[in-house]
């Protein structure tokens, strides 16, 4: 079965340091991921494809099909960023990781 | 925000009632989703649609059926709701061969089940 976890169901960091928020998948075939940030009270938004080597936001995720991981990083972490973080593919969603970014 | 809305926004229904939540888009997308966001479960499928009347079911679809008559919307039921399905209910459409599979979601509804 397809299988997406995120460990940490809360990441505490203080403002200005390294943030890297935990996906692991299990799945048959070539893996379609995504990274999804849901801010206080509204809807989800895309905010990292696997397919692009984008960085948004100061955030970026690398497909490591070796680790079967798709970490998302951040090397400076903002007030800003506190949030829900939601890694997922087509059909399955990991449980999610709250970002708190302290003063 | 794609065009995506959700109707109604907030409800509180007592035990054993009838609920139907409705998702609406203007984007012509061929998927639609419902999910459920619950605290230490994140989010978890109900049920998708591939296409007018094509629908299959996800992780958590018992006690919930939908419907899907016309392209641009998805219906919710719950036929007999129960306090366990006290939850935030947010749709979300793709289309593969416009998005890679991304998603992207509605503002959600709070349904609250007494």
């Amino acid at each position: 079965a397809q299988r997406v976890t995120q460990p940490e169901k809360l990441l505490s960091v203080f403002k200005g340091a390294p943030v890297e928020l935990k996906c692991n998948y299990s799945y048959s075939g070539s893996p379609e991921l995504f990274w999804y940030v849901q801010y206080s009270r509204q809807r989800l938004q895309l905010l990292l494809r696997h397919i692009s080597r984008e960085s948004i936001k100061g955030f970026t995720a690398d497909l490591n099909k070796g680790e079967t991981s798709f970490h998302l990083k951040k090397p400076f972490a903002q007030e800003e960023d506190s949030a829900m973080y939601y890694c997922g593919g087509k059909l399955i969603f990991g449980q999610g990781t709250t970002l708190q970014v302290k003063p | 925000d794609a065009g995506i809305t959700q109707s109604p926004r907030h409800k509180v229904t007592e035990t054993g009632t009838p609920v139907t939540l409705r998702c609406h888009q203007t984007e012509n997308h061929r998927y639609m989703y419902w999910y459920r966001q619950d605290p230490g479960h994140g989010l978890r499928l109900i049920h998708y649609s591939y296409g007018v009347k094509d629908t299959d079911k996800g992780e958590v679809s018992d006690g919930y059926s939908v419907s899907r008559s016309k392209t641009e919307d998805f219906l919710l039921t719950l036929e007999s709701a129960t306090s366990s399905q006290t939850s935030v209910y947010f749709c979300a459409i793709s289309d593969p061969g416009l998005n890679h599979n991304e998603q992207f979601f509605g503002p959600g509804t709070r349904l609250t089940v007494l």
